[in-house]
Protein backbone atom coordinates (compact mmCIF):
# COMPACT_ATOMS: atom_id res chain seq x y z
CA UNK A 1 0.00 0.00 0.00
CA UNK A 2 1.43 3.54 -0.73
CA UNK A 3 2.00 5.71 2.29
CA UNK A 4 3.58 9.29 2.67
CA UNK A 5 5.68 10.21 5.48
CA UNK A 6 5.72 13.97 6.53
CA UNK A 7 8.75 13.59 9.26
CA UNK A 8 8.27 16.99 10.74
CA UNK A 9 5.68 17.35 13.07
CA UNK A 10 5.76 21.05 13.69
CA UNK A 11 8.66 23.76 11.78
CA UNK A 12 9.48 27.13 13.16
CA UNK A 13 10.88 29.53 10.87
CA UNK A 14 11.62 33.38 11.19
CA UNK A 15 9.93 35.73 8.70
CA UNK A 16 12.24 36.14 5.38
CA UNK A 17 13.95 32.66 6.18
CA UNK A 18 13.97 30.03 3.51
CA UNK A 19 12.03 26.81 4.04
CA UNK A 20 12.24 23.36 3.28
CA UNK A 21 9.33 20.86 4.33
CA UNK A 22 10.01 17.07 3.63
CA UNK A 23 7.83 14.34 1.85
CA UNK A 24 8.65 10.82 1.71
CA UNK A 25 6.67 8.08 -0.07
CA UNK A 26 6.52 4.82 -0.55
CA UNK A 27 4.62 3.49 -3.69
CA UNK A 28 5.90 0.56 -6.63
CA UNK A 29 5.77 3.51 -9.21
CA UNK A 30 6.45 7.47 -9.19
CA UNK A 31 2.67 8.56 -8.01
CA UNK A 32 1.00 11.89 -8.97
CA UNK A 33 2.52 14.27 -6.26
CA UNK A 34 0.98 16.96 -4.78
CA UNK A 35 1.74 19.75 -1.58
CA UNK A 36 -1.71 20.98 -0.28
CA UNK A 37 -1.90 24.01 2.20
CA UNK A 38 -4.81 24.17 5.36
CA UNK A 39 -5.58 27.74 7.44
CA UNK A 40 -7.24 27.27 10.42
CA UNK A 41 -10.99 26.67 10.06
CA UNK A 42 -10.51 26.05 6.06
CA UNK A 43 -10.23 23.48 3.38
CA UNK A 44 -7.13 22.68 1.70
CA UNK A 45 -5.77 24.31 -1.12
CA UNK A 46 -3.73 22.98 -3.66
CA UNK A 47 -0.21 24.60 -4.08
CA UNK A 48 1.59 22.59 -6.59
CA UNK A 49 1.92 19.31 -8.02
CA UNK A 50 4.07 17.09 -9.92
CA UNK A 51 2.82 14.09 -12.45
CA UNK A 52 5.75 13.88 -14.76
CA UNK A 53 8.81 15.63 -16.70
CA UNK A 54 10.85 18.43 -15.23
CA UNK A 55 10.96 17.40 -11.74
CA UNK A 56 11.34 21.42 -10.21
CA UNK A 57 7.66 22.48 -9.98
CA UNK A 58 6.78 25.93 -9.66
CA UNK A 59 3.37 26.26 -7.38
CA UNK A 60 1.09 29.35 -5.93
CA UNK A 61 2.20 31.78 -3.47
CA UNK A 62 6.03 31.26 -4.26
CA UNK A 63 6.53 27.87 -3.28
CA UNK A 64 8.45 25.17 -5.25
CA UNK A 65 8.72 21.48 -5.22
CA UNK A 66 11.79 19.09 -6.28
CA UNK A 67 10.61 15.25 -7.09
CA UNK A 68 13.35 13.19 -6.08
CA UNK A 69 12.97 9.44 -7.64
CA UNK A 70 15.85 8.09 -6.32
CA UNK A 71 15.03 9.34 -2.63
CA UNK A 72 11.48 9.26 -2.96
CA UNK A 73 10.85 12.55 -1.90
CA UNK A 74 9.46 15.58 -3.00
CA UNK A 75 9.90 18.10 -0.38
CA UNK A 76 8.53 21.94 -0.55
CA UNK A 77 10.75 25.11 -0.53
CA UNK A 78 10.26 28.45 -0.54
CA UNK A 79 13.20 31.32 -0.44
CA UNK A 80 11.65 33.12 2.25
CA UNK A 81 8.93 32.93 4.20
CA UNK A 82 5.72 35.54 5.03
CA UNK A 83 3.82 35.33 8.64
CA UNK A 84 0.87 34.33 6.27
CA UNK A 85 2.28 31.10 5.44
CA UNK A 86 1.75 30.25 8.91
CA UNK A 87 -0.54 27.11 8.33
CA UNK A 88 -0.37 23.39 8.17
CA UNK A 89 0.81 21.49 4.84
CA UNK A 90 0.01 18.81 3.71
CA UNK A 91 1.96 16.17 0.81
CA UNK A 92 -0.22 14.08 -1.21
CA UNK A 93 -0.11 11.28 -3.47
CA UNK A 94 -2.25 9.73 -6.25
CA UNK A 95 -2.06 6.25 -7.54
CA UNK A 96 -1.31 6.94 -11.14
CA UNK A 97 -3.06 3.71 -12.74
CA UNK A 98 -6.62 3.85 -13.23
CA UNK A 99 -9.29 5.83 -12.21
CA UNK A 100 -9.24 6.23 -8.63
CA UNK A 101 -8.85 9.74 -7.41
CA UNK A 102 -7.91 8.28 -3.65
CA UNK A 103 -5.33 11.21 -1.96
CA UNK A 104 -3.49 9.52 0.50
CA UNK A 105 -1.99 12.36 2.67
CA UNK A 106 1.02 12.58 5.10
CA UNK A 107 0.28 13.52 8.51
CA UNK A 108 1.18 16.92 8.25
CA UNK A 109 3.73 19.91 9.07
CA UNK A 110 2.25 22.83 11.24
CA UNK A 111 4.48 25.54 10.17
CA UNK A 112 4.76 28.78 12.37
CA UNK A 113 6.37 31.86 11.48
CA UNK A 114 7.97 33.96 14.06
CA UNK A 115 8.22 37.83 13.65
CA UNK B 1 -16.85 30.09 -10.40
CA UNK B 2 -18.46 29.31 -6.85
CA UNK B 3 -15.83 26.99 -5.08
CA UNK B 4 -17.40 23.72 -3.66
CA UNK B 5 -19.93 24.43 -0.94
CA UNK B 6 -20.08 22.64 2.86
CA UNK B 7 -23.45 22.36 4.68
CA UNK B 8 -23.71 22.48 7.63
CA UNK B 9 -20.46 23.91 8.60
CA UNK B 10 -20.80 23.02 12.23
CA UNK B 11 -22.68 19.79 13.85
CA UNK B 12 -23.40 18.47 17.08
CA UNK B 13 -24.79 15.42 17.88
CA UNK B 14 -25.11 12.64 20.30
CA UNK B 15 -24.11 9.43 20.59
CA UNK B 16 -26.23 7.07 18.50
CA UNK B 17 -27.50 9.76 16.40
CA UNK B 18 -27.44 9.58 12.32
CA UNK B 19 -26.38 12.40 10.40
CA UNK B 20 -26.13 13.73 6.71
CA UNK B 21 -23.59 16.01 5.70
CA UNK B 22 -24.06 17.99 1.86
CA UNK B 23 -21.75 19.25 -0.71
CA UNK B 24 -22.06 21.02 -3.55
CA UNK B 25 -19.79 21.01 -6.12
CA UNK B 26 -17.91 23.51 -8.94
CA UNK B 27 -19.91 23.65 -11.79
CA UNK B 28 -19.91 20.99 -14.11
CA UNK B 29 -17.52 18.62 -11.65
CA UNK B 30 -18.63 15.19 -11.83
CA UNK B 31 -16.10 13.98 -9.34
CA UNK B 32 -17.13 14.34 -5.67
CA UNK B 33 -14.74 12.73 -2.80
CA UNK B 34 -15.29 12.58 0.91
CA UNK B 35 -12.33 12.39 3.31
CA UNK B 36 -12.39 12.50 7.21
CA UNK B 37 -10.02 14.74 9.26
CA UNK B 38 -9.37 14.08 12.46
CA UNK B 39 -5.94 14.63 14.83
CA UNK B 40 -5.39 11.55 15.84
CA UNK B 41 -6.15 9.59 11.86
CA UNK B 42 -5.50 12.48 9.88
CA UNK B 43 -6.69 12.63 6.76
CA UNK B 44 -8.28 9.49 5.30
CA UNK B 45 -10.43 8.98 2.23
CA UNK B 46 -13.98 7.76 2.65
CA UNK B 47 -15.55 7.64 -0.94
CA UNK B 48 -15.53 8.78 -4.40
CA UNK B 49 -18.60 9.06 -6.23
CA UNK B 50 -18.80 9.83 -10.13
CA UNK B 51 -21.78 9.87 -12.53
CA UNK B 52 -24.10 8.98 -9.61
CA UNK B 53 -21.86 5.86 -8.93
CA UNK B 54 -19.34 5.01 -6.26
CA UNK B 55 -16.26 4.53 -7.80
CA UNK B 56 -13.84 3.98 -4.70
CA UNK B 57 -13.98 3.47 -0.91
CA UNK B 58 -11.71 3.79 1.78
CA UNK B 59 -11.60 1.74 5.04
CA UNK B 60 -14.73 3.29 6.99
CA UNK B 61 -17.30 0.86 8.54
CA UNK B 62 -20.74 0.29 6.76
CA UNK B 63 -22.32 3.24 9.06
CA UNK B 64 -20.54 5.47 6.64
CA UNK B 65 -22.52 5.73 3.12
CA UNK B 66 -23.12 8.59 0.74
CA UNK B 67 -25.03 9.07 -2.44
CA UNK B 68 -24.66 11.61 -5.59
CA UNK B 69 -27.16 13.07 -7.12
CA UNK B 70 -28.07 13.70 -10.85
CA UNK B 71 -26.55 17.44 -10.68
CA UNK B 72 -23.50 16.16 -9.09
CA UNK B 73 -24.58 17.26 -5.73
CA UNK B 74 -23.13 14.54 -2.98
CA UNK B 75 -24.77 13.87 0.29
CA UNK B 76 -23.13 11.38 2.92
CA UNK B 77 -24.12 10.15 5.82
CA UNK B 78 -23.40 8.58 9.23
CA UNK B 79 -25.98 6.33 11.14
CA UNK B 80 -25.43 5.29 14.79
CA UNK B 81 -23.32 7.75 15.91
CA UNK B 82 -19.90 7.47 17.92
CA UNK B 83 -17.97 9.40 19.76
CA UNK B 84 -14.70 9.05 17.44
CA UNK B 85 -17.13 9.90 14.38
CA UNK B 86 -16.40 13.68 15.34
CA UNK B 87 -14.02 15.13 13.08
CA UNK B 88 -13.89 17.51 10.11
CA UNK B 89 -15.51 15.97 6.93
CA UNK B 90 -14.36 17.55 3.73
CA UNK B 91 -15.37 17.78 0.23
CA UNK B 92 -13.51 17.77 -2.97
CA UNK B 93 -14.77 17.75 -6.24
CA UNK B 94 -12.59 17.03 -9.72
CA UNK B 95 -13.49 17.80 -13.41
CA UNK B 96 -13.15 14.08 -14.21
CA UNK B 97 -12.15 11.53 -12.56
CA UNK B 98 -8.69 10.41 -13.46
CA UNK B 99 -5.39 10.81 -11.07
CA UNK B 100 -4.06 13.83 -13.15
CA UNK B 101 -7.33 15.96 -11.77
CA UNK B 102 -7.18 18.19 -9.33
CA UNK B 103 -9.49 18.09 -6.47
CA UNK B 104 -10.59 21.43 -5.18
CA UNK B 105 -12.13 21.03 -1.24
CA UNK B 106 -14.82 22.61 0.46
CA UNK B 107 -13.97 24.33 3.86
CA UNK B 108 -15.42 21.12 5.12
CA UNK B 109 -18.34 20.49 8.03
CA UNK B 110 -16.79 20.21 11.41
CA UNK B 111 -19.07 17.17 12.99
CA UNK B 112 -19.20 17.07 17.06
CA UNK B 113 -20.19 13.99 18.84
CA UNK B 114 -21.36 14.09 22.43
Amino acid sequence: AQSVTQPDIHITVSEGASLELRCNYSYGATPYLFWYVQSPGQGLQLLLKYFSGDTLVQGIKGFEAEFKRSQSSFNLRKPSVHWSDAAEYFCAVVNPSGSARQLTFGSGTQLTVLP
Amino acid sequence: KAGVTQTPRYLIKTRGQQVTLSCSPISGHRSVSWYQQTPGQGLQFLFEYFSETQRNKGNFPGRFSGRQFSNSRSEMNVSTLELGDSALYLCASSLMTGGADEQFFGPGTRLTVL
